[in-house]
């Protein structure tokens, strides 16, 4: 059962930091992985979607990397702004049955203060 | 660009009672997902669709069905709902093995 873990789970920096969010699954077999932010009470907005065959994506700020051997991607925050403020949410996914299905980490709360 | 449409946004219910969740896929989007995520709890996947069969189950109690119409809109039916029910209840669309767009969520409180 695919178990992924998300460190670390709160964190709080200020303005112009630049940060490392890490995420950890334990089966490699996932087809693509997935970073989200969420605010508080609100719906998932993807931030960057990684295929299985590819190593990182970029937008703007942001730069995700994969590394699938050892079950780890990273998400990249380059000189935070209070407005990166959320909750940041990895995810796994696997093909079952016909459809994509994630897994989800746990997040982490990010707080960037002026 | 259309979106996700999930309603209502907020719903509020008795212990017991039901509700009925809504959600309209993006335009030829053809397979529905629905999602639960409970108070600081991470997304769980409920059940999924593929033009209007069932494609996947997740951990969708028996309390709770679901089902996708011909024009591809969802319903999430929970019966006998209990407190540990409320939760944020999100929809998913995308067109066939592909990647899923996330709606705003129904937020379920239960009393």
């Amino acid at each position: 059962k695919q178990e992924v873990t998300q460190i670390p789970a709160a964190l709080s920096v200020p303005e112009g930091e630049n940060l490392v969010l890490n995420c950890s699954f334990t089966d490699s077999a996932i087809y693509n992985l997935q970073w989200f932010r969420q605010d508080p009470g609100k719906g998932l907005t993807s931030l960057l979607l990684i295929q299985s065959s590819q190593r990182e994506q970029t937008s703007g700020r942001l730069n995700a990397s994969l590394d699938k051997s050892s079950g780890r991607s990273t998400l990249y925050i380059a000189a935070s702004q209070p407005g990166d403020s959320a909750t940041y949410l990895c995810a796994v996914w696997r093909l079952s049955g016909g459809s994509y299905i994630p897994t989800f980490g746990r997040g982490t709360s990010l707080i960037v203060h002026p | 660009a259309a979106g996700v449409i999930q309603s209502p946004r907020h719903l509020i219910k008795e212990k017991r009672e039901t509700a009925t969740l809504k959600c309209y896929p993006i335009p030829r989007h053809d397979t529905v997902y629905w999602y639960q995520q409970g108070p600081g709890q991470d997304p769980q996947f409920l059940i999924s669709f593929y033009e209007k069969m069932q494609s996947d189950k997740g951990s969708i109690p028996d309390r709770f069905s679901a089902q996708q119409f011909s024009d591809y809109h969802s319903e999430l039916n929970m019966s006998s709902l209990e407190l540990g029910d409320s939760a944020l209840y999100f929809c998913a669309s995308s067109p066939v093995a592909n990647e899923q767009f996330f709606g705003p969520g129904t937020r379920l409180t239960v009393l």
